[in-house]
């Protein structure tokens, strides 16, 4: 099975610290996104790529967060001094959405789980 | 910011019920309107989805209902199954992306 992939699947770490997360998208897709999901909520978008550019950011995604998407194939997130407030899932995503109007289907991973001590 | 608005925020229903999760949207150039399933542990799933120029779309058990009118659009599961035990999110595409509905937790009893 070649869905995406992402790596930790779960991040403990004291507050102040970085986290690096990793996302393998299903290899044929263009688009990557990041999402955040809290308990309780909907997964809220952050970021996405097409190929290699991040087309568009989030207001959620503070000076804090920075994603990469070197090569147009993996993605990483990473989060500097992190904050009790980043605890939360966080939901990479991958599509060959390339249509004007409407929409592709988003094929999400298992998610990374960060918990800020 | 939310694009879509959904509830209930949760459902129990008895195996057999028919559990109805419904979601109002405000743009009217939205064009797709999906549903996506999420079991504890994992990522969203695409279950089904509807485009406006029909009222209704079945796959198997799950039925999308479409009413372009009142700016909403339900989910319905028929024959509900322990199974379906899930959060359900409705979602609505704007440049590239999706915007999702805060979920509905739904319990199936056997």
């Amino acid at each position: 099975d070649t869905g995406v992939s992402q790596n930790p699947r779960h991040k403990i770490t004291k507050r102040g610290q970085n986290v690096t997360f990793r996302c393998d998208p299903i290899s044929e897709h263009n688009r990557l996104y990041w999402y955040r999901q809290t308990l309780g909520q909907g997964p809220e978008f952050l970021t996405y790529f097409q190929n290699e550019a991040q087309l568009e950011k989030s207001r959620l995604l503070s000076d804090r967060f920075s994603a990469e998407r070197p090569k147009g194939s993996f993605s990483t997130l990473e989060i500097q001094r992190t904050e009790q407030g980043d605890s939360a899932m966080y939901l990479c995503a991958s599509s060959s959405w390339t249509s004007g109007r409407g929409t592709g289907e988003l094929f999400f991973g298992e998610g990374s789980r960060l918990t800020v001590l | 910011q939310q694009q879509v608005k959904q509830s209930p925020q949760s459902l129990i229903v008895q195996k057999g019920g028919i559990p109805i999760i419904n979601c109002a949207y405000e743009n009217t150039a939205f064009d797709y309107f999906p549903w996506y399933q999420q079991f504890p542990g994992k990522g969203p799933a695409l279950l089904i989805a509807i485009r406006p120029d029909v009222s209704e779309k079945k796959e198997g058990r799950f039925t999308i209902s479409f009413n372009k009118s009142a700016k909403q659009f339900s989910l319905h599961i028929m024959d509900s199954q322990p199974g379906d035990s899930a959060t359900y999110f409705c979602a609505a595409p704007s440049d590239y992306k999706l915007s999702f509905g805060a979920g509905t937790t739904v319990t199936v009893r056997a």
